[in-house]
């Protein structure tokens, strides 16, 4: 495997359920994030990570949990969704070089596709 | 409040055209603009620009930004149906690691 690889690629949920999400680097990076991607919306940032400590976490609410067990694997624990969280879940990583540009360039994976009914 | 703006929003050209894209930015302590191109999921990179003037260049795409009009343009020539996709512009900024994303532009390439 190469880049950055997410699981799965669909998932279908009714509100109810616990289900999460995973995402897998190869890339040697200390830094990842996860990201909602809406129809006609920009990126919303959710959550960054640098060298598994939680950086940032913009306003989630907290049926979204992350977790970070070590610099190339990245988790995002669903719990009690709401219908309109229904949206593509892209993680991406890159190298943290604290607040160098280079840092900027992120490497998304493939998302995962989720459906709240 | 920081924001990215890019124009058109959707465009629709014939193989072999050549079309610019925009990317405008209202942010503080910018850092460095980047371009990705969206297919079907994964965004993928194909610019990180940080320097006025400077263009960047990869087969039939090219790039530059302006500090001075706090914009940048993307630009691909003799285009070809497989760069139908949705382009991305973000802005880092600061010293963390956040960017400020636009909304895209869908491009469709008619053969």
């Amino acid at each position: 495997e190469t880049g950055v690889t997410q699981t799965p690629r669909h998932l279908v949920m009714g509100m109810t359920n616990k289900k999460s999400l995973k995402c897998e680097q190869h890339l040697g990076h200390n830094a990842m994030y996860w990201y909602k991607q809406s129809a006609k919306k920009p990126l919303e940032l959710m959550f960054v990570y640098s060298l598994e400590e939680r950086v940032e976490n913009n306003s989630v609410p907290s049926r979204f949990s992350p977790e970070c067990p070590n610099s190339s694997h990245l988790f995002l624990h669903l719990h009690t969704l709401q219908p309109e969280d229904s949206a593509l879940y892209l993680c991406a990583s890159s190298q943290d070089r604290r607040g160098a540009s280079s840092t900027d360039t992120q490497y998304f994976g493939p998302g995962t596709r989720l459906t709240v009914l | 409040e920081d924001k990215v703006v890019q124009s058109p929003l959707s465009l629709v050209v014939h193989e072999g055209d050549t079309v610019t894209l925009n990317c405008s930015y209202e942010v503080t302590n910018f850092r460095s603009l980047l371009w990705y191109k969206q297919e079907k999921k994964a965004p993928t990179f194909l610019f990180m620009l940080t320097s006025s003037g400077i263009e960047k260049k990869s087969g039939r795409l090219s790039s530059i930004l302006d500090k001075k009009e706090l914009s940048s343009i993307l630009n691909i020539t003799a285009t070809q149906t497989g760069d139908s996709a949705i382009y991305l512009c973000a802005v880092g900024v600061g010293n963390n690691r956040k960017l400020i994303w636009g909304l895209g532009t869908s491009l469709a390439v008619n053969p």
